[in-house]
């Protein structure tokens, strides 16, 4: 079976702080770890996926297998970062289907 | 093309009633997804097309509840005599085939929020 848990509901931070959101997913094979957003009143929409090894917004995310983590940061928060962020799985094993396994989310409060 | 959508966005039912909500996904995607989303939870998978075939109902989605993709284009997602634990976002995504690098992204939609009095 696979996982995602997110252990906190809320991080607030000032403006400038760092961030760090945690992800430990649980899953047998070797799966791809997906980082969704949802801001206020906006639908859920993707921010950045493991294989890409990008950069998105000024966030990043080291998919962690040793540790099974997959944690969202930012080294300076900014106001607009505000969100619901949610951290998701999907199988890779051949034949599965690519249906999204998600957290519980993170409520991110950046506070001027 | 201005993304999933999904109609109606709000709707409020006594229990006991038939619902049915509609999903137009992204042109040419040929995955689409519904998932159920309760308050202080992440999204829930219920179920999956590929093209116009259902290919997997999670154990979330009881014989009440039924979806289908006539033609590979819109779903449907209804839900008979609802029950107030029904209440909940519903939400549908699509997405491609696979991409070049592998990895499938999903598309949502806005959501149908359901509330069962």
């Amino acid at each position: 079976a696979q996982r995602v848990t997110q252990p906190e509901k809320l991080l607030s931070v000032f403006k400038g702080a760092p961030v760090e959101l945690k992800c430990n997913y649980s899953y047998s094979g070797s799966p791809e770890l997906f980082w969704y957003v949802q801001y206020s009143r906006q639908r859920l929409q993707l921010l950045l996926r493991h294989i890409s090894r990008e950069s998105i917004k000024g966030f990043t995310a080291d998919l962690n297998k040793g540790e099974t983590s997959f944690h969202l940061k930012k080294p300076f928060a900014q106001e607009e970062d505000s969100a619901m962020y949610y951290c998701a799985l999907r199988s890779t094993t051949p034949g599965a289907n690519s249906k999204l396994t998600f957290g519980k989310g993170i409520t991110l409060s950046v506070r001027p | 093309d201005t993304g999933v959508s999904q109609n109606p966005r709000h709707k409020i039912t006594k229990r006991g009633q038939n619902v049915t909500f509609r999903c137009d996904p992204i042109s040419e995607h040929n995955r689409l997804y519904w998932y159920r989303q309760t308050l202080g939870q992440g999204p829930e998978f219920l179920t999956y097309f590929q093209n116009e075939a259902q290919l997997e109902k999670s154990r979330l989605l009881s014989d009440r509840f039924s979806a289908e993709r006539p033609k590979g284009s819109f779903s449907t997602l209804e839900i008979q005599r609802t029950e107030q634990g029904d209440s909940a976002m519903y939400l549908c995504a699509s997405s491609p085939t696979k991409l070049a690098g592998g990895s499938y992204e999903q598309y949502f939609g806005p959501g149908t929020r359901l509330t069962v009095t």
